[in-house]
C-alpha cells in the first residue's frame, strides 16, 4: 500500500498562471479530501469528495480554485491565475465511508507563487 | 472565529517528563476528536482518538483526557522521547476535520 499519492512536491509558478495538483487516494477508499496548510491560517479544509461525488467545497475560495474528482483513483485541485496568498502546502487525505474512520494524508504539494 | 482551539503553541520538556497538550472547541455537536501528528515535510498522521462518549483513551505512552461539559480535551504523552519531537493538532470531525492551530513539542534530551 503506497499510500496517498500527491504530485508534484513541489510547484513553483508565476502570478497568474495556473497550477493543477493531483492526488491518488488510497485503493478502496471511497472518501478524498482536501486541506491547505499555511504559518498563518493553520490546516483548512477545502472540500470533499465521496463516491467521487462532491459533498462539501465550504472551505474553497469561490474564485479560481476548483477540484474535480473524474474517477476513484484520482482528484485534482486546479487554481487559476494564480496569487502570491495561494502559496501554502496543499494536503490530500482519503478515508473509507465510515466517517469515524481514519483519514490518511498524503505528503502535501507545497506551493509557490513568485 | 477559531472553532478548535490548542494550547500551548509550543512546548518544550525533558525526556522522560510528562507534555500535556490542551485543546478546547466551540460547537457541541462535534464527537469524535482525532489527534494527529506531524513531521516537518510530511503530511498529518493518526496518532490517537476519542469519541464524546468516552472520557478518556489510552494508547501506549498517549492518552486523551475528555471533559465534554467543558468542551475540553488534553494529550498527556508519558516518558516523552526526542522522537516524538513533532506538531500535535487536534481536531474535531464532521467528516471533514476541523484542525485547531496545533502545539509544537520540542523533547530535550
Amino acid at each position: 500500500n503506497a499510500g496517498v499519492i500527491q504530485t508534484p512536491r513541489h510547484k513553483v509558478t508565476g502570478k497568474g498562471q495556473e497550477a493543477t495538483l493531483w492526488c491518488e487516494p488510497i485503493s478502496g477508499h471511497s472518501a478524498v479530501f482536501w486541506y491547505r496548510q499555511t504559518i498563518v491560517q493553520g490546516l483548512e479544509f477545502l472540500t470533499y469528495f465521496r463516491n467521487q461525488a462532491p459533498i462539501d467545497d465550504s472551505g474553497m475560495p469561490k474564485e479560481r480554485f476548483s477540484a474535480q474528482m473524474p474517477n476513484q483513483s484520482h482528484s485534482t485541485l486546479k487554481i487559476q491565475s494564480t496569487q502570491p496568498q495561494d502559496s501554502a502546502v496543499y494536503l490530500c487525505a482519503s478515508r473509507t465511508g465510515d466517517n469515524y474512520a481514519e483519514q490518511f494524508f498524503g505528503p502535501g504539494t507545497r506551493l509557490t507563487v513568485l | 472565529q477559531q472553532q478548535v482551539r490548542q494550547s500551548p503553541q509550543s512546548l518544550t520538556v525533558w525526556e522522560g517528563e510528562t507534555a500535556i497538550l490542551n485543546c478546547s472547541y466551540e460547537d457541541s455537536t462535534f464527537n469524535y476528536f482525532p489527534w494527529y501528528q506531524q513531521f516537518p515535510g510530511e503530511g498529518p498522521a493518526l496518532l490517537i482518538s476519542i469519541s464524546s462518549v468516552s472520557d478518556k483513551k489510552e494508547d501506549g505512552r498517549f492518552t486523551i483526557f475528555f471533559n465534554k461539559r467543558e468542551k475540553k480535551l488534553s494529550l498527556h504523552i508519558t516518558d516523552s522521547q526526542p522522537g516524538d519531537s513533532a506538531t500535535y493538532f487536534c481536531a474535531a470531525s464532521q467528516g471533514k476535520l476541523i484542525f485547531g492551530q496545533g502545539t509544537k513539542l520540542s523533547i530535550k534530551p
